[in-house]
């Protein structure tokens, strides 16, 4: 059964200590791997999307990489900012049918 | 560009009535998609389109309908509503570019059946 499960649940941080957050994945046809922020309230906002084991994707203090079952998004020196929910997604497809699997995500919040 | 834009912000029904979920972007993108999110679960696809004329089923798409007469436009139907449709509906639309699909979301619209 197609699968994506993210770990932690929740996670709080101080100011600036870096932290991952996982996302594993069992699916057939895997197109490829995202990662979304999403604020209390609002939509999904994109982040990086991967597409082969060994990939990395970088944006200011995030950074995504991507194995053949897992997926990382770091967080280096995070700021309060950065608090948010972290959603994984994976894209599949199969026999025609298009697939978009979202794991429940990780709530993150950094402290001052 | 607005983007993607979802209207009613939020709406009340109740049980039996059908009401239909707006949703527009402005990107000339292909792909468009529904999904709702439910506390302590992953969002869920409902329905998608590849393009105008073209959809297809998720994977909760009783009680639902779409229809893609156009690019921009994409609305879901819900024909009789129930209280298990109470969720926040997202919807999305996608490019593919030369650096990977890239999915952009609508703000939401938040349904409470009675």
């Amino acid at each position: 059964e197609d699968q994506v499960t993210q770990s932690p649940e929740a996670l709080r941080l101080q100011e600036g200590e870096s932290s991952s957050l996982n996302c594993s994945y069992t699916v057939s046809g895997l197109r490829g791997l995202f990662w979304y922020r999403q604020d209390p309230g609002k939509g999904p906002e994109f982040l990086f999307t991967l597409y082969s084991a060994g990939e990395e994707k970088e944006k200011e203090r995030l950074k995504a990489t991507l194995t053949k079952k897992e997926s990382f998004l770091h967080i280096t020196a995070p700021k309060p900012e950065d608090s948010a929910t972290y959603l994984c997604a994976v894209h599949a497809t199969s026999s025609g049918t298009y697939k978009y699997i979202f794991g429940t995500g990780t709530r993150l919040k950094v402290l001052a | 560009n607005a983007g993607v834009t979802q209207t009613p912000k939020f709406q009340v029904l109740k049980t039996g009535q059908s009401m239909t979920l707006q949703c527009a972007q402005d990107m000339n993108h292909e792909y468009m998609s529904w999904y709702r999110q439910d506390p302590g679960m992953g969002l869920r696809l409902i329905h998608y389109s590849v393009g105008a004329g073209i959809t297809d089923q998720g994977e909760v798409p009783n009680g639902y309908n779409v229809s893609r007469s156009t690019t921009e436009d994409f609305p879901l139907r819900l024909l009789s509503a129930a209280p298990s449709q109470t969720s926040v509906y997202f919807c999305a639309s996608s490019q593919l570019s030369g650096s990977g699909e890239t999915q952009y979301f609508g703000p939401g619209t938040r349904l409470l059946v009675l």
